[in-house]
């Protein structure tokens, strides 16, 4: 089953723009991740933001969480082409041993 | 230092084959986890695995099983391949057993059952 879900499904932008996903969530939760996949493979973890944790840096990503809302933002400013992946948002469950997982936004960074 | 690194990269198998995925963690990450990502999805949460011992099981039938070994290093076994078989398979391990801290993930093995 799934626990988040990411809007949009894909996002298609011009280098330079700003890039925003929205993942959603059911149940609480101790922590929302955000994760960058390229072409299929491996998963890159890029910020880890804590239920009591509203807002959260790293460079040019920053990651906002609303636990009122069930809701986590991912804001990638000045794109560039190499931010062209896939983006997951996961997060874990009280049994604290699994994450789970959204279907993820497709991003495209056009040159 | 070296990543997480999972073999084989790619495999084929035939429908009703048995096939084991292997897994190295991070030096000193005694958690190792399992997922299976088919195409257009997010990963599926298969088992972990904390100080040799099974920590959780996902929604998978018993075809599906794994260990780690004292070393940490985790195999994946799945036996009677069906199609549906066909992903990506993801390995992650992490310093400690729960979801609190960053999971580093291998590049994965992409198993095609024909």
């Amino acid at each position: 089953s799934q626990q988040g879900e990411e809007d949009p499904q894909a996002l298609s932008i011009q280098e330079g723009e700003n890039a925003t996903m929205n993942c959603s969530y059911k149940t609480s939760i101790n922590n929302l991740q955000w994760y960058r996949q390229n072409s299929g493979r491996g998963l890159v973890h890029l910020i880890l933001i804590r239920s009591n944790e509203r807002e959260k840096h790293s460079g040019r990503l920053r990651v906002t969480l609303d636990t009122s809302k069930k809701s986590s933002s991912l804001l990638i400013t000045a794109s560039r082409a190499a931010d062209t992946a896939s983006y997951f948002c996961a997060t874990d469950l009280d049994s604290n041993y699994q994450l789970i997982w959204g279907a993820g936004t497709k991003l495209i960074i056009k040159p | 230092d070296a990543g997480v690194t999972q073999s084989p990269t790619h495999l084929i198998k035939t429908r009703g084959q048995q096939v084991t995925l292997r897994c190295s963690p991070i030096s000193g990450h005694k958690s190792v986890s399992w997922y299976q990502q088919v195409l257009g999805q997010g990963p599926q949460f298969i088992f972990q695995y904390y100080e040799k011992e099974e920590r959780g099981r996902g929604n998978f039938p018993d075809r599906f099983s794994a260990r780690q070994f004292p070393n940490y290093s985790s195999e994946l076994n799945v036996n009677a391949l069906l199609l549906g078989d066909s992903a990506l398979y993801l390995c992650a391990s992490s310093l400690l057993w729960d979801m609190n801290t960053e999971a580093f993930f291998g590049q994965g093995t992409r198993l095609t059952v024909v």
